[in-house]
């Protein structure tokens, strides 16, 4: 079965610390992961996905097939990285696949 | 900011009562998702629609019909028959070998 885990609801860190938002899945093919981020009155919107390989807003995430997660790091959190993160998983090479999201981890970066 | 648009903003209805959602969208997109999302449960797919004049059910069907006459419109009906209708209400579309999808503002939905 297809199924995306985010083991935090709420995760909270100080400005500056290192965060890591964990993510695992299950799927039985090739899969594409993704992080969405919805910050407070904004839309649902793509943060990164792994078969880009970029670093946006700081934020990296690699894809271990072996242990089937994709964990969203980032070295020093900021005050503007406080939002809910959704991990996300499609088919590879499927266009219109369906999209399962995990159920998110609402990140709090303290000042 | 357009793109993908929803409406109403909140919305308020009567237990018993039907309801349509409405969505929007102007990226000439194949693509249209309805999600629901609570607390806690992240987001559940719904309907999801890869082309005009067909759709498939998601994880969370029940209690819920769509239609897709026109590539930009893709609305949502609650029905009666929906259990527990108060939610958060996303609509998302996404293009032809794209993978990323573009988000409404969401509807709120209450029924009392």
């Amino acid at each position: 079965a297809q199924r995306v885990t985010q083991p935090e609801k709420l995760l909270s860190v100080f400005k500056g610390a290192p965060v890591e938002l964990k993510c695992n899945y299950s799927y039985s093919g090739s899969p594409e992961l993704f992080w969405y981020v919805q910050y407070s009155r904004q839309r649902l919107q793509l943060l990164l996905r792994h078969i880009s390989r970029e670093s946006i807003k700081g934020f990296t995430a690699d894809l271990n097939k072996g242990e089937t997660s994709f964990h969203l790091k980032k070295p020093f959190a900021q005050e503007e990285d406080s939002a809910m993160y959704y991990c996300a998983l499609s088919g590879l090479g499927t266009s219109y696949d369906k999209v399962i999201f995990g159920p998110g981890t609402s990140l709090s970066v303290i000042p | 900011d357009g793109g993908i648009t929803q409406s109403p903003k909140y919305l308020f209805r009567k237990e018993g009562q039907n309801v349509t959602l409405s969505c929007e969208q102007n990226l000439n997109h194949d693509a249209m998702y309805w999600y629901r999302q609570d607390p806690g449960q992240g987001l559940r797919l719904i309907y999801y629609s890869q082309i005009v004049n067909d759709f498939q059910k998601g994880d969370i069907a029940e209690g819920y019909s769509v239609s897709r006459e026109k590539k930009e419109s893709f609305p949502l009906t609650v029905t009666s028959a929906q259990k527990n209708p108060t939610a958060f209400y996303l609509c998302a579309s996404s293009g032809q070998g794209a993978y990323e999808q573009y988000f409404g503002p969401g509807t709120r939905l209450t029924v009392t």
